[in-house]
């Protein structure tokens, strides 16, 4: 079955510090590429995608994303963080079938500290 | 823009009982609605899909006389937990897109926490 790995569950960062986040996807095909974000006691809101073109891409606040297809990896970078951007982050793949499923995987959660 | 709204935030039941839970696209028409459970310390996990009008395509292992959903109108689709169990208790989250295309982007709801008693 399809997966997405995300192998930080935490991570704490003083402000100023750079950011990568890993995110690694089974499966071998074509596949559209997400990074959400949830701020405490908020939604999940989209910070970037990927579905083809340019493998780096660039979202909001700052952040852009990777993707390594041979790697299988779509790792989330920030060269300085926040305090503000202290939250939960899910990397999610669609495995471009025609269909809109997304599969999460389990979430990071960041601490900047001030 | 894309606001995804669901209500209620949070709901505790007994057991046996059914549970109704709401998720409404506000400022734009939903062509697909997404249904996701999440448990503590865990991703979330695709329950089912409904596009308007039509019957949802559940996700292997979601049972569809457990966890009815409805999508009858492009702003509004339900989610019905019937005879809810403790075992049901879970985050509920709903997500909504414009249209059907796998590289639309899904914009979620805040969530709903059932508890059952």
């Amino acid at each position: 079955a399809q997966s997405v790995s995300q192998h930080n569950h935490h991570v704490i960062l003083s402000e100023a510090a750079s950011l990568e986040l890993g995110c690694n996807y089974s499966y071998g095909g074509t596949v559209n590429l997400f990074w959400y974000v949830q701020y405490p006691g908020q939604h999940l809101q989209l910070l970037l995608k990927y579905f083809s073109g340019d493998p780096l891409v660039k979202g909001i606040k700052g952040f852009e994303a990777e993707f390594i297809k041979s790697k299988f990896s779509f790792n989330l970078r920030k060269p300085s963080v926040q305090w503000s951007d202290t939250a939960e982050y899910f990397c999610a793949v669609n495995m471009n079938t025609g269909f809109q499923k997304l599969v999460f995987g389990t979430g990071t959660r960041l601490l900047v500290s001030p | 823009g894309a606001v995804v709204s669901q209500h209620p935030s949070w709901v505790i039941c007994k057991s046996g009982t059914s549970v109704k839970i709401e998720c409404r696209s506000l400022d734009f028409q939903a062509t697909t609605m997404f249904w996701y459970r999440q448990f503590p310390k865990q991703s979330l996990m695709l329950m089912a899909t409904s596009n308007e009008g039509s019957k949802a395509t559940y996700e292997q292992g979601v049972e569809k006389d457990k966890f009815l959903i409805n999508h009858a109108s492009l702003t509004l689709s339900t989610l019905t937990v019937t005879s809810a169990h403790p075992e049901d208790s879970s985050f509920y989250i709903c997500s909504a897109s414009f249209n059907r295309a796998s590289t639309d982007t899904q914009y979620f709801g805040p969530g709903t926490r059932l508890t059952v008693l």
